[in-house]
């Protein structure tokens, strides 16, 4: 099955730091999401990009899909972007099939 | 407002018992999935479900049993024969690919289940 390795592993910032995350997939996608997984466990979509490039207020991803890539940037960073940021791939050529893999994920820490 | 209800929050099992997590959603979505995360690693897949009395198994379906009476519904029981079912599980909904504009899985906010 495909493979999902996101880097870094962990990531610790001053706050109003920007960062990079980085998700690296080993086969073409139709769909790839980020999420923020907060201290309570909830898994908030942040992006559904399977190419191109978004942004949502300090938070922008990027995903070149024919280099089997994607990007989440964050920009002056606040202690509550603290948690651990999944990529998540679907790679399914049948219809229909919609399994996500997961990366092991990046752990943010903002400190004040 | 349309989304995803897992209960109960917290569940403890005892050793030999078999226990049912329940997954709600009401966002008319035709897909539902069971995810299940241990401490410091992503999400797996356990069930997944397309249809109404129709399922599947994900990568680490042993152990697990899943139904799917009704599309609204996909309860997981975690039975005796899954040795290491103290995790956080996570059900998830969405569309089914082709049948309208594409979008992400949605998730409900988890149940956490211990052994006693």
């Amino acid at each position: 099955g495909i493979q999902v390795e996101q880097s870094p592993p962990d990531l610790i910032l001053q706050e109003g730091a920007n960062s990079t995350l980085r998700c690296n997939f080993s086969d073409s996608v139709n769909n790839l999401q980020w999420f923020h997984q907060n201290p309570w466990g909830q898994l908030i979509n942040l992006f559904y990009i399977p190419s191109g490039t978004k942004q949502n207020g300090r938070l922008s991803a990027t995903t070149v899909a024919t280099e089997r890539y994607s990007l989440l940037y964050i920009s002056s960073s606040q202690t509550t972007d603290s948690g651990v940021y999944f990529c998540a791939v679907e790679s399914g050529s049948n219809f229909g099939n919609e399994k996500l893999t997961f990366g092991t994920g990046t752990r943010l820490t903002i400190i004040p | 407002d349309g989304g995803i209800t897992q209960s109960p929050k917290y569940l403890f099992r005892k050793e030999g018992q078999n226990v049912t997590l329940s997954c709600e959603q009401n966002l008319n979505h035709d897909a539902m999935y069971w995810y299940r995360q241990d401490p410091g690693q992503g999400l797996r897949l356990i069930y997944y479900s397309q249809i109404v009395n129709d399922f599947q198994k994900g990568d680490i379906a042993e152990g697990y049993s899943v139904s799917r009476e009704k599309k609204e519904s996909f309860p997981l029981t975690v039975t005796s024969a899954q040795k290491n079912p103290t995790a956080f599980y996570l059900c998830a909904s969405s569309i089914i690919r082709g049948v309208g504009p594409d979008q992400p899985q949605h998730f409900g906010d988890g149940t956490r289940l211990s052994i006693l």
